[in-house]
């Protein structure tokens, strides 16, 4: 079945470094792959979006990779700000109307 | 542009009751989606609806239906309902077509407690 892996340990890092944070899947192939931030109590909220023929893509702080060999994606937030913390989701979507599986998130601490 | 909203925010029901949960997507946004979010589980896809057609579903039992009317605001039903629907059940609406057709928006949620 399809499936989607992303680091369940939380990831504590120090102010001002490179968080990089990882998507696995097996048993799917994606057009596109999204990140979503999610803060406690709220709705998740998007981030980026990369496409199955790009490999990366970058947003001010934020650059993702996209690696369809490897089944996997890399999310990295440079320097990081401790208003960064929260959940990050990944989510997979197919073509042609598949619905969008979401990633458990990755809960992320940044450290003044 | 107002954000999606979901309506109510709390509610707290007993087993065996049923529920309705109702969401406004953003205007001009066609697509809804429902989701499901425990700790255990993540988030976890209900269905989609567009222009009020059922586009997908996901692998949830028959107590759980949904529905969307002409100017795209969407309800979901849940029936009979047990200790383990208990959960943050979240809206997202989407554009469909332009740039960001892609992305979702989600609303605040609704924290649904089963007692």
């Amino acid at each position: 079945s399809q499936k989607i892996e992303q680091n369940s340990e939380a990831l504590n890092i120090q102010e001002g470094k490179t968080a990089t944070l990882t998507c696995n899947y097996t048993n799917y192939s994606p057009a596109y792959l999204q990140w979503y931030r999610q803060d406690p109590g709220r709705g998740p909220v998007f981030l980026l979006l990369i496409r199955e023929n790009e490999k990366e893509k970058r947003k001010e702080r934020l650059k993702v990779t996209f690696d369809t060999t490897l089944k996997q994606s890399l999310f990295h937030i440079t320097a990081s700000q401790p208003a960064d913390s929260a959940t990050y989701l990944c989510a997979l979507d197919g073509a042609g109307g598949f619905k969008t599986i979401f990633g458990a998130g990755t809960r992320l601490f940044v450290k003044a | 542009k107002a954000g999606v909203t979901q309506t109510p925010r709390y509610l707290i029901k007993t087993r065996g009751q049923q529920v309705t949960l109702s969401c406004s997507p953003i205007s001009g946004h066609r697509s809804v989606s429902w989701y499901q979010q425990t700790p255990g589980q993540g988030l976890q896809f209900l269905f989609e609806y567009f222009s009020e057609t059922q586009r997908n579903k996901g692998n949830f039992p028959g107590r759980f239906s949904g529905r969307q009317f002409s100017n795209s605001r969407s309800e979901m039903n849940v029936s009979t309902l047990e200790l383990g629907d208990s959960a943050l059940y979240l809206c997202a609406s989407s554009p469909v077509a332009g740039l960001r057709a892609n992305e979702q928006f989600f609303g605040p949620g609704t924290r649904l407690t089963v007692l």
